[in-house]
């Protein structure tokens, strides 16, 4: 069985520091993993996504993550925060099976981040 | 390029009352979802469906129905209200003409529903 479990559920940082949001998953086999962003009384857009390529991956808005399979982990960073980056953020885990509509998706609990002046 | 449109983005009802969530895409996706999200608890999956005529139990279905007539549109209804129910709701696509767990989701706006 897949989980996901997000370590912050509110992180807070300066405009300018650096950002770091922490996610560790267990998976029986080779996940998916994404990183989303809700903006206030929005939906959630996709920030980036690990699909066993490079284990580096960026996104949009200079977030990134890296996949470390020995610790379980896919932590979300950003050199340097903005006023803009403020939201929620989810780390997902997705695996492929024949059911459940093709993927079995398991959110985690979401990381509200605020930037303050 | 509308994407997924949710209607309405807020009700509220009384206890026992019964409504229905609208959701609508243009993306041409087979599938198509309905999530509940409550504060700290990230989202949860109601129903879901790989293609017109054919929908299927999530994690919390009860209380809720779907159907799938055509491609695009995605209705979950509510029925006899419970402030259990009270959540914001999401519905969501995907292409699934590739059989990859990569498959990016693309969600609705959402709809925020109170029970009272």
């Amino acid at each position: 069985a897949q989980s996901v479990t997000q370590l912050d559920s509110h992180v807070s940082v300066s405009e300018g520091t650096p950002v770091l949001l922490r996610c560790n998953y267990s998976s029986s086999y080779s996940p998916s993993l994404f990183w989303y962003v809700q903006h206030p009384n929005k939906g959630l857009q996709l920030l980036l996504k690990y699909t066993s390529a490079a284990t580096l991956v960026k996104g949009i808005n200079g977030f990134e993550a890296e996949f470390k399979k020995s610790e379980t982990s896919f932590h979300l960073t950003k050199p340097s925060a903005h006023m803009s980056d403020a939201a929620e953020y989810f780390c997902v885990v997705s695996e492929w099976e024949l059911t459940g509509g093709g993927n079995k998706l398991t959110f985690g609990t979401g990381t509200q981040l605020k930037v303050e002046l | 390029n509308a994407g997924v449109t949710q209607t309405p983005k807020f009700r509220i009802l009384k206890i026992g009352q019964s409504m229905t969530l609208q959701c609508t895409q243009d993306m041409n996706h087979n599938y198509m979802y309905w999530y509940r999200q409550d504060p700290g608890m990230g989202l949860k999956l109601i129903y879901y469906s790989v293609g017109a005529g054919i929908t299927d139990k999530g994690e919390v279905p009860n209380g809720y129905n779907v159907s799938r007539s055509t491609t695009e549109d995605f209705p979950l209804r509510l029925e006899l209200a419970a402030p259990s129910q009270t959540s914001v709701y999401f519905c969501a696509t995907r292409d699934g003409t590739v059989f990859s767990g990569a498959n990016v989701l693309t969600f609705g706006a959402g709809s925020r529903l109170t029970v009272l």
